[in-house]
């Protein structure tokens, strides 16, 4: 299985600063048949199920704030929030569909 | 608009089993995967496998391999996770999510159910 490691654990940010997740897969996530990057990212609120942020690492989702964005490519990726709002208080995963699926343990986002 | 609708909630005793259900409505049920993806309390996500209902093929995480199956009935647009074998541990929430596929391979998850939570307890 491809374990997913994600840094930091939490990290608390001032309303409108940067937050930046980071995702590191055990092994490359990126399929060169295709140059695509199998790697999705996730946010939850407490009580609610997961919702899609990102996929193919870096396409955002239909309706996602653009201050959301991924980037990365092989084993190093990002999730960046260009600048926290209160609604972005949760918990970040990141998901590899490479082979099988695993999620990284989540990044708690709170603020400073 | 997609929706997907979980079945309640169970208890049930270590060693029994459990199947939960998925019903999915707004959009064309084989077109798309289901996966199911486990949290326990104040625990991250696991997934746990999931299926393509056009082509019956189900897949599982390797920590589940013979105590888990996941099944779809195209006719009424449910899928469902049958767990067996219980044991406390496996007292979680249960989420179902729709998910693309690509060339029979499961892809991202872009809509999940509300959770059904199951609590193993004697």
């Amino acid at each position: 299985d491809i374990v997913m490691t994600q840094s930091p654990d939490s990290l608390a940010v001032s309303l409108g600063e940067r937050a930046t997740i980071n995702c590191k897969p055990s092994q490359s996530v990126l399929l060169s048949s295709d140059n695509k990057n199998y790697l999705a990212w996730y946010q939850q609120k407490p009580g609610q199920p997961p919702k899609l942020l990102i996929y193919w690492a870096s396409t955002r989702e239909s309706g996602v704030p653009d201050r959301f964005s991924g980037s990365g490519s092989g084993t190093d990726f990002t999730l960046t929030i260009s600048s926290l709002q209160a609604e972005d208080v949760a918990i970040y995963y990141c998901q590899q569909y490479y082979s099988s699926s695993t999620f990284g343990q989540g990044t708690k986002v709170e603020i400073k | 608009q997609v929706q997907l609708v979980q079945s309640g909630a169970e208890v049930k005793k270590p060693g029994s089993s459990v199947k939960v259900s998925c019903k999915a409505s707004g959009g064309t049920f084989s077109n798309y995967a289901v996966s199911w993806v486990r949290q326990a309390p104040g625990q991250g996500l696991e997934w746990m496998g999931g299926i393509i209902p056009f082509f019956n093929t189900a897949t599982y995480a390797q920590n589940f391999q013979g105590r888990v199956t996941i099944s779809a009935r195209g006719s009424t647009s449910t899928a469902y996770l049958d767990l067996t074998n219980l044991r406390s541990e496996d007292t979680a929430v249960y989420y179902c999510a729709r998910g693309h596929a690509l060339a029979g391979a499961l892809l991202w998850l872009d809509h999940w159910g509300p959770g059904t939570l199951v609590t193993v307890s004697s």
